[in-house]
């Protein structure tokens, strides 16, 4: 069982381009998160899928967008990166968005944007 | 606002020494409270999860406490290993939310 996995690892991106972060889970839970994570700063939350067909805004939304075509999948889009988007950015997965299930991460994609 | 506020922003300390790791938040009501082990270049993965009845849970080597009076934590490692330096990360749980408020994280590295 690979539990979540991310793809790319790692990316360099000339600001402007179009990039889309692959997220994958394998343990049918319905909630999903994406969140980026900066020096000296706690995570923070991106968007957020409750279900399957259904996306929310968290805590810095803007510049990225989502989509939740199934379970299993939540990509994570950049239309247009800019340099402030340089991130290691994390996906992670849980039985229900309720509080008290636990939140399992992926390992990463380090995001460069020059 | 919602904040959680860990301490040190990090610690060097010994192989075999204990160590405690500080959080204060101010996350009113809670659900829970966990902390996080992230080693470098990995994703963080849950240590212990309290509720806010409980005022410690124990996992190996690791043991976390709780004062919801005083809206601290500390996680205590005992007789640290090589294996044991990585960030700990304190998570709040708002009650009733779905959106965990993060600390910075310490950073902990155990020297031999």
């Amino acid at each position: 069982i690979a539990g979540i996995t991310q793809a790319p690892t790692s990316q360099i991106l000339a600001a402007g381009r179009r990039m889309t972060l692959r997220c994958t889970q394998d343990m049918r839970h319905n909630a999903m998160y994406w969140y980026r994570q900066d020096l000296g700063l706690g995570l923070r939350l991106i968007h957020y899928s409750n279900t399957a067909g259904t996306t929310g805004k968290g805590e810095v939304p803007d510049g990225y967008s989502v989509s939740r075509a199934n379970t299993d999948d939540f990509p994570l889009t950049l239309a247009s990166a800019v340099p402030s988007q340089t991130s290691v950015y994390f996906c992670a997965s849980s039985e229900e968005t309720s509080g008290g299930h636990e939140q399992f991460f992926g390992p990463g994609t380090r995001l460069t944007v020059l | 606002k919602n904040q959680v506020e860990q301490s040190p922003q990090s610690l060097i300390i010994l192989e075999g020494k204990n160590c405690t790791l500080q959080c204060n938040y101010t996350v009113s009501p809670f659900s829970n409270l966990r902390w996080y082990k992230q080693d470098t270049g990995r994703g963080p993965v849950s240590l212990t999860i309290m509720t806010f009845s409980e005022n410690t849970k124990s996992n190996g080597r690791y043991t976390a406490t709780l004062d919801a009076d005083t809206k601290q934590s500390s996680l205590h490692i005992t007789a640290s290993q090589l294996s044991d330096s990585a960030s700990y990360i304190c998570v709040v749980s708002p009650r009733g939310g779905n959106k965990l408020v993060f600390g910075a994280g310490t950073i902990l590295r155990v020297k031999s």
